[in-house]
């Protein structure tokens, strides 16, 4: 059964703290994606990546970045968790190209006190 | 400004109901997806259209894209409590990129 699994469901943190949100698939997908879920917003991208080492930004790159070490891990990071990046968060991947399928894990639900 | 804007954003209906959820941009696709995500879950693919004027089955839900492939529908017939949840359309932007819409919350109640 394929799967993405996202390390944390819940975290809740201080201003100022750096975060990490990490995101492993067993799928051996080229494609992998940072999305945050607000309501009434739908999902908004965040970044993503089409191999390993590289990085694209997507709609709300700023306040994140992100690493792509290995191929079947994403890592999200918040330098400096601010209030307003309390949020839904939601790792995807996919094959590339294409009208190809996104995969969700369950997401990490973050609050930043 | 949202690329996809879903209609309604909110929808509470009983058992047994017809339903359609309207998905419009003013932007051309290739192709549109939409997906279910259920509570404590990520978004499960439920089909992907690529034809303008392309209708798809799934069982109870049809879903529709636009003749000109700007907009589409989800129809729900007899909607059953197992049906809810957000419904997201989804669009691709560029090569690798999927924009989703606003959402749709879906309550049916027996």
């Amino acid at each position: 059964d394929v799967k993405v699994t996202q390390s944390s469901r819940y975290l809740v943190k201080r201003t100022g703290e750096k975060v990490f949100l990490e995101c492993v698939q067993d799928m051996d997908h080229e494609n992998m994606f940072w999305y945050r879920q607000d309501p009434g917003l739908g999902l908004r991208l965040i970044y993503f990546s089409y191999d390993v080492k590289m990085k694209e930004k997507g709609d709300i790159p700023e306040g994140y970045s992100v690493s792509r070490e290995k191929k079947e891990r994403f890592s999200l990071i918040l330098e400096s968790a601010s209030t307003n990046q309390t949020s839904m968060y939601l790792c995807a991947s996919s094959l590339p190209g294409g009208v190809g399928e996104l995969f969700f894990g369950e997401g990490s639900r973050l609050t930043v006190l | 400004t949202q690329l996809l804007e879903q209609s309604p954003q909110f929808l509470s209906i009983q058992e047994g109901e017809n339903l359609t959820v309207y998905c419009n941009s003013s932007s051309v696709f290739s192709s549109l997806q939409w997906y279910r995500q259920e509570p404590g879950e990520g978004p499960v693919l439920l089909v992907t259209v690529v034809t303008g004027g392309e209708v798809k089955k799934l069982k109870r839900l049809t879903f529709q894209f636009g003749d000109a492939r700007k907009d589409s529908s989800l129809h729900i017939t007899a909607a059953q409590p197992g049906d809810t949840g957000l419904y997201l359309c989804a669009a691709r932007q560029g090569f690798q990129k999927l924009v989703f819409g606003t959402g749709t919350r879906l309550l049916v109640s027996p």
